[in-house]
Parts: C-alpha cells; sequence; structure tokens
C-alpha cells in the first residue's frame, strides 16, 4: 500500500527565514504533485513533478522530487507571512493510475 | 477552460438524515473524479474514484457510497448520517494518464449534529 509521510507536521517559522518540508512515500512512484491549502479553502496545486531530479520553482518556493531516495522537499526561501498556509504533498500510484495518496500536510506559520 | 462545481458549500445535517453532495466538471470530457474527506486539522482521506459512467471504486468501508450518472457528474450519497461523518468533503477531478495533476473543487462543509 501506497503510504505518505510528511515532516514536519507544524512549522512556525520567522520571516526572512529558510526552512524545508519533507515527503516521504513508501513505494516506487515517479510522480509526485504539491498543494497549497488556505484555511477553510480548497486545495491549490503548486507543483507537478514527474521525473528523478525534477526541480521546479516558484517565488519563494522550490520543489525537487528524488525517486530513488522516495523523498520530495519543499524549500521555503526567506519565508513572508503570505505563505502561512497548510502545504500537502500527494504521491501517484504506479501500480494503479488513478491512485493519488496525500500526506498529512504541513501547517505553516509564518511570523512577522 | 476546466472548471469544477461543488455544492453545497456547508451543510449542517441532524444523525441519521441522509446525505447528497454533488459535483461537477466543465470542459473536459471522460475525466477520472475523486472524493476525499478531510477531518479538522488533518490529511485527506480517499474515499471513492471513479474512472468513468458507473464505475466507482471504494477505498474504504463506511456508510458512504457514490454514483456517476453521467460523464462530468459525480454525487457522494449517505442513507443515514453519522457524527464521525463530520468533515471537509472535497471533490477533484483528473485527466485520464499517469502524469496529469488532480484539480479541486471548493469543498463541501459538513456537520453532523
Amino acid at each position: 500500500e501506497l503510504k505518505v509521510e510528511q515532516n514536519p507536521l507544524f512549522l512556525s517559522m520567522q520571516e526572512g527565514k529558510n526552512y524545508t518540508i519533507y515527503c516521504n512515500y513508501s513505494t516506487t512512484s515517479d510522480r509526485l504533485y504539491w498543494y497549497r491549502q488556505d484555511p477553510g479553502k480548497s486545495l491549490e496545486s503548486l507543483f507537478v513533478l514527474l521525473s528523478n531530479g525534477a526541480v521546479k520553482q516558484e517565488g519563494r518556493l522550490m520543489a525537487s522530487l528524488d525517486t530513488k531516495a522516495r523523498l520530495s522537499t519543499l524549500h521555503i526561501t526567506a519565508a513572508v507571512h503570505d505563505l502561512s498556509a497548510t502545504y500537502f504533498c500527494a504521491v501517484g500510484s504506479i501500480y494503479n493510475n488513478n491512485d493519488m495518496r496525500f500526506g498529512a500536510g504541513t501547517r505553516l506559520t509564518v511570523k512577522p | 477552460s476546466q472548471t469544477i462545481h461543488q455544492w453545497p458549500a456547508t451543510l449542517v445535517q441532524p444523525v441519521g438524515s441522509p446525505l447528497s453532495l454533488e459535483c461537477t466538471v466543465e470542459g473536459t470530457s471522460n475525466p477520472n473524479l475523486y472524493w476525499y474527506r478531510q477531518a479538522a486539522g488533518r490529511g485527506l482521506q480517499l474515499l471513492f474514484y471513479s474512472v468513468g459512467i458507473g464505475q466507482i471504486s471504494s477505498e474504504v468501508p463506511q456508510n458512504l457510497s457514490a454514483s456517476r450518472p453521467q460523464d462530468r457528474q459525480f454525487i457522494l450519497s449517505s442513507k443515514k448520517l453519522l457524527l464521525s461523518d463530520s468533515g471537509f468533503y472535497l471533490c477533484a477531478w483528473r485527466a485520464q494518464g499517469r502524469d496529469t495533476e488532480a484539480f479541486f473543487g471548493q469543498g463541501t462543509r459538513l456537520t453532523v449534529v
């Protein structure tokens, strides 16, 4: 069974600091997705990573994928308050194209 | 462009009452459709997915059911709600294929009282 683990689950950081969120998964996969959720809202797609070594960047966020280590990272550079949200990673199963499993989410709070 | 509609946005229902949540997608054909549930402060639990009309896969045993009567319509139902059914329900769609991402509806916040 495909399992996805994120850490940390809660992250409080000050503006201007850097930090990394980790996403580990249990079985072989080459498809990984990052989403953002604001409180009480739906999920917004951030990044789609489709190969080993894939790296994508948007503003202060950068995501990478290491399929051999079964690990993806979401790096935050010089955090700002607007980045406060919950971030989810999701992994696609190679055995079932229709299966997408989510991590528990990382609740990020950026303090001034 | 593709859009996904989910309603109602908020629902308060008594224990034992029925439930029907509806999700429709526009601008695409033959999408994969998903129902997820998110308990307060928790991650997403996959409830059902569908790859075509009348084709439903269930991920967890429970008192919920799903149906796909039309290509772009996905319905989540229950005959009798339990307190534990409270949560944030999200519908999502993906295009067919391995590399596509999921796009989510705005969600339904269900409170069972």
